[in-house]
């Protein structure tokens, strides 16, 4: 089954501790993208790359790394985790967003305290 | 970077109703997709429009694209509580970026 594949699904951290989010394709996209779900601020990009070793910032990269080493895994770091950082996220992949849109993973909901 | 409006945010209705939900922008869109999202679930796409005036069909749902590609319609037949959901566009930015774009969607409750 074509799918984006996020771990964890729940994630509660203290502040300050190293994480990272994975994310995993297997349509064999060249696409591939970060977004948080926050209340009262709808989805907003975080990175994205194009192709491996190809990223660029999205709107609100602050906080964040992203790696592309592969073509299927995308991960997300939150080196320093702050409480603000508490969101709901999303990575998503797509052979070519302008036509086909993206592919969603089923999120990570992440909770620093 | 291009804002995109929906309205309305909320919008509760009963089962059976017709609904119609707007995605509005100042400045042209180069195309426009629609997505829905189930509690717990990424967004998924429902229709990418591209051409002026375009209409697209999806079983109960109709997507309309305006004349001058600054706004875009969804409206909903008949509606079931399966279309309960989050009802997002999204404005492809092409070229160099392939960033994606999202309007905050519509809230959608059908009740039995």
């Amino acid at each position: 089954e074509a799918q984006v594949t996020q771990n964890p699904r729940y994630l509660i951290t203290v502040t300050g501790k190293k994480l990272t989010v994975t994310c995993s394709q297997n349509m064999n996209h060249e696409y591939m993208s970060w977004y948080r779900q926050d209340p009262g601020l709808g989805l907003r990009q975080i990175y994205y790359s194009m192709n491996v070793e190809v990223t660029d910032k999205g709107d609100v990269p602050e906080g964040y790394k992203v790696s592309r080493k592969e073509k299927r895994n995308f991960p997300l770091i939150l080196e320093s985790p702050s409480p603000n950082q508490t969101s709901l996220y999303f990575c998503a992949s797509s052979r070519d967003p302008t036509r086909y849109g993206y592919t969603f993973g089923s999120g990570t909901r992440l909770t620093v305290v | 970077t291009q804002l995109l409006e929906q309205s309305p945010q909320f919008l509760s209705i009963q089962e059976g109703e017709n609904l119609t939900v707007y995605c509005n922008s100042s400045s042209v869109f180069s195309s426009l997709q629609w997505y829905r999202q189930e509690p717990g679930e990424g967004p998924v796409l429902l229709v990418t429009v591209v051409t002026g005036g375009e209409v697209k069909k999806l079983k109960r749902l109709t997507f309309q694209f305006g004349d001058a590609r600054k706004d875009s319609s969804l409206h909903i037949t008949a509606a079931q509580p399966g279309d309960t959901g989050l009802y997002l566009c999204a404005d492809p930015i092409g070229g160099s970026n392939y960033k994606l774009t999202f309007g905050k969607g519509t809230l959608l409750t059908v009740n039995p």
